[in-house]
């Protein structure tokens, strides 16, 4: 089946750890994304990427890092410079970086900082 | 970006229809209109996607006024698990513009 997947569903890190969370898609789509969504508040948009070997700060990029090597893949690091990282993470992808595409979102996974 | 205003809540009974509507004063003339569905501890769920008068599919209405500076998303006869958080986005068609900006979404309570 076609989808997007990120692994693992649940994540416990030490503090001062660096921590990375896998996104892979196989919808043959050229965007994705990386969301953080904290108890109760929206989605706020961490990095994106538009094609492979390119990708773009968004709104609270501070403390994480991502690579985009192969379409198919967007992993995100979480560095020991992140200094909340306990949320919920969501990863997504469309056909493009476009307002008229349908995005496709992952089941997410769940970071605890201990 | 245009940008989005919804009500933080609202609250409704089985089988009633529910309409949220979302206020986008400065959509662009390229913008389209899309509503996502989020459910607790999932990632958002394309629901319906616009771009003037009125769309419908199988799941809920969008009707869109003329000016299109607003839209509203209609659900007919909700049930529990309609319970969910449901987010207006607005973005052009063309590629190098950020087009999934969330807010902060409406927190629609379905109740028995």
């Amino acid at each position: 089946d076609g989808g997007i997947t990120q692994s693992p569903k649940y994540l416990f890190r030490k503090e001062g750890q660096n921590v990375t969370l896998s996104c892979e898609q196989n919808l043959n789509h050229d965007a994705m994304y990386w969301y953080r969504q904290d108890p109760g508040q929206g989605l706020r948009l961490i990095y994106y990427s538009q094609i492979v070997n390119d990708f773009q700060k968004g709104d609270i990029a501070e403390g994480y890092s991502v690579s985009r090597e192969k379409k198919e893949s967007f992993p995100l690091t979480v560095t020991s410079a992140q200094k909340n990282p306990t949320a919920f993470y969501l990863c997504a992808s469309s056909i493009a970086d476009r307002g008229d595409t349908e995005a496709f979102f992952g089941q997410g996974t769940r970071l605890t900082v201990v | 970006l245009a940008k989005t205003t919804q009500p933080i809540s609202m609250d409704s009974y089985e089988g009633q229809e529910v309409n949220i509507t979302c206020s986008h004063n400065n959509i662009a003339t390229n913008d389209y209109i899309t509503w996502y569905q989020q459910f607790p501890s999932q990632g958002p769920r394309f629901i319906i996607q616009g771009y003037k008068t009125k769309v419908t599919n199988e799941v809920a209405s969008l009707f869109i006024p003329a000016d299109r500076k607003s839209s509203t998303l209609s659900l007919p006869r909700v049930s529990l698990s309609d319970t969910a958080v449901y987010y207006c986005l607005v973005g052009a068609p063309r590629a190098g513009r950020r087009a999934l900006t969330f807010g902060s979404g409406t927190r629609l309570q379905v109740q028995p």
